[in-house]
Order: C-alpha cells, then sequence, then structure tokens
C-alpha cells in the first residue's frame, strides 16, 4: 500500500523567504502525486499534481514541485512567501489514479512578517 | 468550486447514539469517498464508493458504514458513536477521466462525540 510522510508538522518561514516542505512516498506501481493546501475551517484545494509527463509541476499561488523517482519524493516550494501562505498543506499519494489517496499527515506553515 | 454539500456542518452527540452524515454532489463523479482528519494524523481512508450500490472499505472503517444508493448522495453512518470518532469528516468526489485525477473536497463536518 501507498504512504507519505512529511516531516516538521509545523514550520515557520519569514515572509518573502523560500518555502519548501517535504514530502516522501512508497508506492508499488508509478505513483500519482497531489499537494493540497487546507485554510483554517475550510476543505482542502488541490495546489497541484503530478500524474505523467514532465517531472517540474507548476501550480497555483506560485507553488511548484518536482517529482524526483530516484529519491521517491516531491518537495513543494515557493521562492518568496507571502501571509496568505500560512496554512495546512498536505502531500498525498494514490496507486496509478484509483485516488485511493493516502495523505502525509500534514505540515501547518506559520509565516513571520 | 466543484459542487459538494456535506450535512450537517457540526454536530454534537452522545456516546451510543448513531449519526449519520450525508454528501451530496451535482458532478455525477463515480468516485466518492469518506475521509477523517485528526491532528497528528493527516486524513484517512473511512470508506469509498466506486459506483451506485458499490463500496470498500479503507483503512480506519471499524464501527462506520456507508450506503450509496444514487449518484449523488454518499452516506456515513455511525452505529454507535464513541468518543474516539469525534473527528472532523470530509467527504470527496472524482471521476478519474482523462487528466482528471485529483479529488475535490467537501468544506467538512464538525462531530463531537460526548
Amino acid at each position: 500500500a501507498q504512504s507519505v510522510t512529511q516531516l516538521g508538522s509545523h514550520v515557520s518561514v519569514s515572509e518573502g523567504a523560500l518555502v519548501l516542505l517535504r514530502c516522501n512516498y512508497s508506492s508499488s506501481v508509478p505513483p500519482y502525486l497531489f499537494w493540497y493546501v487546507q485554510y483554517p475551517n475550510q476543505g482542502l484545494q488541490l495546489l497541484l499534481k503530478y500524474t505523467t509527463g514532465a517531472t517540474l509541476v507548476k501550480g497555483i499561488n506560485g507553488f511548484e514541485a518536482e517529482f524526483k523517482k530516484s529519491e521517491t519524493s516531491f518537495h513543494l516550494t515557493k521562492p518568496s512567501a507571502h501571509m496568505s501562505d500560512a496554512a495546512e498543506y498536505f502531500c498525498a499519494v494514490s496507486d496509478n489514479g484509483n485516488n485511493r489517496l493516502a495523505f502525509g499527515k500534514g505540515n501547518q506553515v506559520v509565516v513571520i512578517p | 468550486d466543484a459542487g459538494i454539500t456535506q450535512s450537517p456542518r457540526h454536530k454534537v452527540t452522545e456516546t451510543g447514539t448513531p449519526v449519520t452524515l450525508r454528501c451530496h454532489q451535482t458532478e455525477n463523479h463515480r468516485y466518492m469517498y469518506w475521509y477523517r482528519q485528526d491532528p497528528g494524523h493527516g486524513l484517512r481512508l473511512i470508506h469509498y464508493s466506486y459506483g451506485v450500490k458499490d463500496t470498500d472499505k479503507g483503512e480506519v472503517s471499524d464501527g462506520y458504514s456507508v450506503s450509496r444508493s444514487k449518484t449523488e448522495d454518499f452516506l456515513l453512518t455511525l452505529e454507535s458513536a464513541t468518543s474516539s470518532q469525534t473527528s472532523v469528516y470530509f467527504c470527496a468526489i472524482s471521476d478519474l477521466t482523462g487528466l482528471n485525477t485529483e479529488a475535490f473536497f467537501g468544506q467538512g463536518t464538525r462531530l463531537t462525540v460526548v
């Protein structure tokens, strides 16, 4: 069964600094990979996804992620943090699109002015 | 936003009582899911459905049952609520057609069992 590891439940970043959230996955078949964002008292919103093709994926709000098969990683980055990026971020994996998503435990991002 | 409505949005219930949560979609998506979200655990799959009357268990299905009699509705039932089922419950839908691989989530139901 697939699984996801996200280290560091709380991540603090200064406004204007790089945002880096790490995600490592395990999957027995080529995975589909996702990053979701959750704002307080809301549902999850898709930031970006990797299915096939280009390994560098761009998403909404200036975020991007790179699929590295050799490292089984799908780290999320944003060059310059904004106050509005304060939220919880989840990495998820599914096996070839069966969409039984397995989620990581999430990273709560705090942006420091 | 995807047309997903969860009801109720908030509920407080007593231990031992039955509780049913409803997920209604207007997207005609084939797949529907129930997840629970707990601090330190992320989201965990309870049950999912791949069509009318077709359901299967997820990783934390004990104490829960589901039903899907229509494409648009997916019900989650706690037969006898326990305090460990206090959580935020999310419904999700997906269609898995072409490049549409992502799941869309509802706004969540906050359930408190006292």
